[in-house]
């Protein structure tokens, strides 16, 4: 069955623009959680989504925004890029809601550089 | 102090060795992980422990609640076990992953 899709794979922006990022999870998974990683900051919790509702949010700006649909595929968006937003995105995906608590099964990530 | 250290930050070792990476937390967990990501940013995840121990052909995690540590072992390891080897805890409420730096593992031939 098919993995977890992360669309575009990669990406360039300017300082300024905004950008949206699309996951699709497996078939039948429910819950969507986003993560950033940087050389500086490692993985970080972004959102965690399911049943097309927030469930938690990790300690990013509100620049940072996602959704999910009903069909379970999720985006999340970040408005007014900085520099420090170039990072590799990844999510992922679990039957249950609580991502910390369920086998995760990962995207293979959205690189994103900004200018 | 991090909420979840790993040691060591990296590690080189011969074809065949054993290999141990631990993981220390500080947090009430619900579960720990274990993941691994190669070059190109992948990540699969290798084992979701809440106590005693897991194995999955040569790698075996072992977690001990009571004194928040965890150790990830590789046996007869093999080249292609190079990869960074992250550490992550779920928060009690079950929501919220926290990453430990990870541990790049070089085995050469």
């Amino acid at each position: 069955k098919a993995g977890v899709t992360q669309t575009p794979r990669y990406l360039i922006k300017t300082r300024g623009q905004q950008v949206t990022l699309s996951c699709s999870p497996i078939s039948g998974h429910r819950s969507v959680s986003w993560y950033q990683q940087t050389p500086g900051q490692g993985l970080q919790f972004l959102f965690e989504y399911f049943s097309e509702t927030q469930r938690n949010k990790g300690n990013f700006p509100g620049r940072f925004s996602g959704r999910q649909f009903s069909n379970s595929r999720s985006e999340m968006n970040v408005s007014t890029l900085e520099l420090g937003d170039s990072a590799l995105y990844l999510c992922a995906s679990s039957w249950l809601v609580a991502a910390g608590a369920n086998v995760l099964t990962f995207g293979a990530g959205s690189r994103l550089t900004v200018l | 102090k991090n909420e979840v250290e790993q040691s060591p930050q990296n590690l080189t070792a011969q074809e065949g060795e054993f290999i141990t990476i631990n993981c220390s937390y500080s947090v009430g967990i619900s579960a720990l992980h274990w993941l691994q990501q190669h070059p190109g940013g992948g990540i699969v995840s290798l084992f979701m422990l809440s106590s005693g121990k897991k194995k999955h052909g040569r790698l075996i995690a072992t977690i001990n609640i009571q004194e928040k540590h965890s150790s990830l072992h590789i046996t007869a390891s093999h080249p292609r076990d190079s990869a960074v080897y992250i550490c992550a805890v779920g928060e009690t409420s079950g929501s919220r992953l926290t990453f430990g730096e990870g541990t790049q593992l070089t085995v050469n031939p």
